[in-house]
């Protein structure tokens, strides 16, 4: 069973920075791509942005919103994805789930329970 | 960037009737080279993660109930549940998987008439 737990969610100042984790079980880590998903209250969801595999040189991509601004990182010895999140905006307010993608595609099978971040002065 | 567009907004169906939502891309989200259409769907109640109930356009996920369907190709799908449910009182989202970005339809609430 596919196992997601992401942290480090919490209050950043406008500016500030974060670092989420997700660390994750239950699949072949290290050949998954992992994906960002985001919701902000009383918004739709919004895809982050995605880490592919060793296998795939580990290629990046954002969505334009961060771009320039997050960088997703995975570390597989430890089965862990992290978002590394900079320049915090107030409309970067939401909450994040880490997903890893199909088998065959990009569509997202297991979900963590997401953090919450919040950035306000 | 393709765009994924929902209509309706909202929905209100009686229990036990069809309840239709659809999804129109902004260009054609199916592969010349496999013949298939990279658009998912997802069902998402408020304190849950959202939860898979569709890819490849109609591909149903393991253990969904097969009242929840998809169909389409190219550019406009749809997602049928069959006969309402009290259950499935939520928002559904499609989503395309074609090129990044990966984007996500804007949502349709389902609630019971």
């Amino acid at each position: 069973e596919v196992q997601l737990e992401e942290s480090g969610g919490g209050l950043v100042q406008p500016g500030g920075s974060l670092r989420l984790s997700c660390a994750a079980s239950g699949f072949t880590f290290g050949g998954a791509a992992m994906h960002w998903v985001r919701q902000a209250s009383g918004k739709g969801l919004e895809w982050v942005g995605r880490i592919r595999s060793k296998a795939n040189t580990y290629a990046t991509a954002y969505s334009a919103s961060v771009k320039g601004r997050f960088t997703i990182s995975r570390d597989d010895s430890k089965n862990t994805a992290y978002l590394q999140m900079n320049s915090l905006k107030t409309e970067d307010t939401a909450v994040y789930y880490c997903t890893p993608g199909g088998v065959s595609g990009s569509y997202f099978p297991g979900w963590g329970q997401g953090t919450l971040v919040t950035v306000s002065s | 960037d393709i765009v994924m567009t929902q209509s309706p907004d909202s929905l209100a169906v009686s229990l036990g009737e069809r309840a239709t939502i659809n999804c129109k891309s902004s260009q054609s989200v199916l592969s010349s080279s496999n013949n298939k259409n990279y658009l998912a769907w997802y069902q998402h109640k408020p304190g849950q993660p959202p939860k898979l109930l569709i890819y490849w356009a109609s591909t149903r996920e393991s253990g969904v109930p097969d009242r929840f369907s998809g169909s389409g190709s190219g550019t406009d799908f749809t997602l049928t549940i069959s006969s309402l449910q009290v259950e499935d009182v939520a928002f559904y989202y499609c989503q395309h998987y074609y090129s990044t970005p990966y984007t996500f339809g804007q949502g349709t609430k389902l609630e019971i008439k």
